[in-house]
Parts: structure tokens; C-alpha cells; sequence
């Protein structure tokens, strides 16, 4: 079974600043998808970043970026120049390619100084 | 944003009462998704659809089922409700293409207190 660990279960980081979130995963699969959500206090899921297992580049959305490291099962996302509005519970999830079922990990409160 | 809503966004009942949640989408995807969510937890899945009348269990299904009649609704029925079925409750949907079926975008939850 697909395990996704998240062992950070809190940070703080200073506004315009930059921090990265942890993730590590397990799974037998070589085809899969990897992905960061963002969970505000609304608690709506907000899709933040996706990275393809097959893809080598590391995915890139404005300020967000993932390091993905396929042979270490790592999976982290970096904020750079953060904002107020970015703290948030932050959820990293698996899925393998024609999967149903995301499994998530179990979160990492970000918080953000003024 | 996905065109997704979930209603009633809160309800509060009884043990033993049924109970149904409603998923509707407009963007015509094929795929569906029921998920809970526990405090201190991520989401687990509890039913899919993949398709009108089209479903299969999850990996939390026991208590309960899901109806599909429509592409764009998708029913989550708790037959007899129970304190530990006490969640908040997302749904999702995924496109039919190739890469797009593996993300899900995530409607803007239920809670739901069994008391």
C-alpha cells in the first residue's frame, strides 16, 4: 500500500520569506502523479502544484516549486517570498497514473508572520 | 475554480437518522469522488464514479452508499447515521484524459455532526 508521510507537523515563516514543506512517500509504482493541495481556514481543497513521476523537471507555479526526487521518494514544495494569505494547512497526496483514490498525507500547518 | 458544490454545507443529526449529501458538478467530468476528512487527518476516499450508474467502494465504504443518475450529481447516503461517521466531507471530480483523470479538484466540503 501507498504511504505518503508528512513529518513536519507545524512551521512558521517570516513574511517575504521563503520555506519548504516536506514529503516523503512510499510505493511500488513507477507511474504516478504527486501533488500539493492547500487547505485554508474556508476548508476548501486548493490544488497548489502537480508533478508527473515521469516528468524530470520539477513543476513550477509562480511562487510555488516542488523538489522531486524520484529515487528518494521525496516530494517538497517551496514558497518563496511569502504572503499572509499562504498560511494555511498544506496536504501533500499520491496517486498512481489511472488511479481512483488520492492518499494524503497528514498535513503541515504553515504559519506566516507579519 | 472547478464548478463544484456540495449541499447542505453543515448539517447536524441524530444516530440513526439517514442522511444524504449532495454532489453536483458543471463541468461534465466523467469521474467522482467522496472523501472524509478527520481532524489531524488528510482525505480518504469512500466511494467513486466512474460513470452514470458506475460506482465501486473506497477505502472507508463500510455505512455507507453513493447513487449516480446524472453525470453531474453524485449522492452520498448514510443509511443510519453514527457519532463516528462525524466528518467533514469532500467531494471531487476528474477529466476523462489522459493525465487529467489523475487530478481532482475538490468541491467546498460538508460538515456533518451525528449526534
Amino acid at each position: 500500500a501507498q504511504t505518503v508521510t508528512q513529518s513536519q507537523p507545524e512551521m512558521s515563516v517570516q513574511e517575504a520569506e521563503t520555506v519548504t514543506l516536506s514529503c516523503t512517500y512510499d510505493t511500488s509504482e513507477s507511474d504516478y502523479y504527486l501533488f500539493w493541495y492547500k487547505q485554508p481556514p474556508s476548508r476548501q481543497m486548493i490544488l497548489v502544484i502537480r508533478q508527473e513521476a515521469y516528468k524530470q523537471q520539477n513543476a513550477t507555479e509562480n511562487r510555488f516549486s516542488v523538489n522531486f526526487q524520484k529515487a528518494a521518494k521525496s516530494f517538497s514544495l517551496k514558497i518563496s517570498d511569502s504572503q499572509l494569505g499562504d498560511a494555511a494547512m498544506y496536504f501533500c497526496a499520491y496517486i498512481r497514473n489511472a488511479g481512483n483514490m488520492l492518499t494524503f498525507g497528514g498535513g503541515t500547518r504553515l504559519m506566516v508572520k507579519p | 475554480d472547478a464548478g463544484i458544490t456540495q449541499s447542505p454545507r453543515h448539517k447536524v443529526t441524530e444516530t440513526g437518522t439517514p442522511v444524504t449529501l449532495r454532489c453536483h458538478q458543471t463541468e461534465n467530468h466523467r469521474y467522482m469522488y467522496w472523501y472524509r476528512q478527520d481532524p489531524g487527518h488528510g482525505l480518504r476516499l469512500i466511494h467513486y464514479s466512474y460513470g452514470v450508474k458506475d460506482t465501486d467502494k473506497g477505502e472507508v465504504s463500510d455505512g455507507y452508499s453513493v447513487s449516480r443518475s446524472k453525470t453531474e450529481d453524485f449522492l452520498l447516503t448514510l443509511e443510519s447515521a453514527t457519532s463516528s461517521q462525524t466528518s467533514v466531507y469532500f467531494c471531487a471530480i476528474s477529466e476523462d484524459i489522459a493525465g487529467g483523470r489523475n487530478t481532482q479538484y475538490f468541491g467546498p466540503g460538508t460538515r456533518l455532526t451525528v449526534l
